[in-house]
């Protein structure tokens, strides 16, 4: 499975764009990439999956360049509620039985 | 449709004493894993079980053992229980073709080892 790395921690204010990227050099060619969220004390929540470009839904947006060997993921106006750890993972499609999570990126929204 | 749900939310057990926890997946899913979160190693896969055969494993010592019952239910238990052991123990579940990686998590059960 690609190894990924993301910054530990960001900081943002309320209302603001966040980016958070995500490298992933050893990407293989079947992998995807998925995003989750996770609050204190609670399991994952997807956010957001995609192979090539740019996939959006009503949460967020992911950019993936040509290459794959890195990805952003885009939170349009953030708000406090959007303070969470967020994880990006890399795996084949098909594997939402076995996740391997990394390290994530603790994301601090201030007022 | 009622979500992923994990029983007891909170435990504590004395050390060397083995405990089982319990996860019913959302309607419909056949697949159920485990993960373990704590601090110091952040989420680890646990294991997968499917149609009540586990289909892939993480990388834990034999106490950590797990079942799924044909309803899809899960248990996992632990035995012999170690300080370390502690932790938020997280159960998910997904749809049996698993058209993508979108798991749906329980909110946990907190396990603490005195």
């Amino acid at each position: 499975l690609a190894k990924t790395t993301q910054p530990i921690s960001m900081d943002s204010y309320e209302g603001q764009e966040v980016n958070i990227t995500c490298s992933h050099n050893n990407i293989a060619t079947n992998d995807y990439i998925t995003w989750y969220q996770q609050f204190p004390s609670q399991g994952p929540r997807f956010i957001i999956q995609g192979y090539k470009t740019k996939v959006t839904n009503e949460v967020a947006s992911l950019f993936i360049p040509a290459d794959r060997k890195s990805s952003t993921l885009s939170l349009p106006r953030v708000s406090l509620s959007d303070t969470a750890v967020y994880y990006c993972l890399v795996g084949p499609y098909n594997q939402g039985g076995k996740l391997i999570f990394g390290q994530g990126t603790e994301l601090s929204v201030k007022p | 449709k009622a979500g992923v749900t994990q029983t007891p939310r909170y435990l504590i057990k004395t050390r060397g004493q083995q405990v089982t926890l319990s996860c019913s997946p959302i309607s419909g899913h056949r697949s159920v894993s485990w993960y373990q979160q704590t601090p110091g190693q952040g989420l680890q896969f646990l294991f997968e079980y499917f149609s009540e055969t586990q289909r892939n494993k993480g990388n834990f010592p034999g106490r950590f053992s797990g079942r799924q019952f044909s309803n899809s239910r899960s248990e996992m238990n632990v035995s012999t229980l170690e300080l370390g052991d502690s932790a938020l123990y997280l159960c998910a579940s997904a749809p049996e073709e698993a058209l993508n990686t979108e798991a749906f998590f329980g909110q946990g059960t907190r396990l603490t080892v005195v």
